[in-house]
């Protein structure tokens, strides 16, 4: 089992460009979630998904969107960058039946918006 | 706002003493869970503590929970160099729901 694969791992963009970043996991979860780490800020959810077709905004969704089309896949787009969402990404994925809550996540994104 | 707090923001100890972390949280909760987050890497799920339960343990893991002073606490028994790592808390207002996470504590072990 991969778990849950986040890429790239670096990226460097100027402001207003666009990107995706992408993120799979094959433990068949219903549910994932992309976080967003700062300095001294923790984790702030950005947005999440309970299924395919389903997402909704989390704490800091400004700037960001998200589809699920497939259990599988949970890609956040940033439409026009900017340096303020210079930051290290987390997807984050879990199994809602068990319902246990523990999270499950990727290695990170770390993204720099000059 | 972020719904778990964490004090101390960093602690730095000597390979085998105790470490001990606290978190705080706002509103009422059904569980709050610890993470632990090493240097560069994701995060990886320590243990969970539902709101009707007072004391877990796992390992060298004991964490607390006070849901009347809405605070929970992780020690860290006999710590080791590969204990060293961030750790935050973070909960759930309900079963399934998403979980809001604190600032984290940096803990260094030395050897």
């Amino acid at each position: 089992n991969a778990g849950v694969t986040q890429t790239p791992k670096f990226q460097v963009l100027k402001t207003g460009q666009s990107m995706t970043l992408q993120c799979a996991q094959d433990m068949n979860h219903e549910y994932m979630s992309w976080y967003r780490q700062d300095p001294g800020m923790g984790l702030r959810l950005i947005h999440y998904s309970v299924g395919a077709g389903i997402t909704d905004q989390g704490e800091v969704p400004n700037g960001y969107n998200v589809s699920r089309s497939t259990t599988e896949d949970f890609p956040l787009r940033l439409l026009s960058a900017a340096p303020s969402q210079t930051s290290v990404y987390f997807c984050a994925s879990r199994d809602l039946p068990k319902n246990t809550g523990e999270l499950f996540f990727g290695e990170g994104s770390r993204l720099t918006v000059l | 706002s972020q719904q778990g707090e964490e004090d101390p923001q960093a602690l730095s100890i000597q390979e085998g003493e105790n470490a001990t972390m606290n978190c705080s949280y706002k509103t009422s909760i059904n569980n709050l869970q610890w993470y632990r987050q090493n240097s560069g890497r994701g995060l990886v799920h320590l243990i969970l503590i539902r709101s009707n339960e007072r004391e877990k343990h796992s390992g060298r893991l004991r964490v607390t929970l006070d849901t009347s002073k809405k605070s929970s606490s992780l020690l860290i028994t006999a710590s080791r160099a590969a204990d060293t790592a961030s750790y935050f808390c973070a909960s759930s207002k309900a079963a399934g729901n998403k979980l809001t996470f604190g600032g984290g504590t940096r803990v260094l072990v030395k050897p």
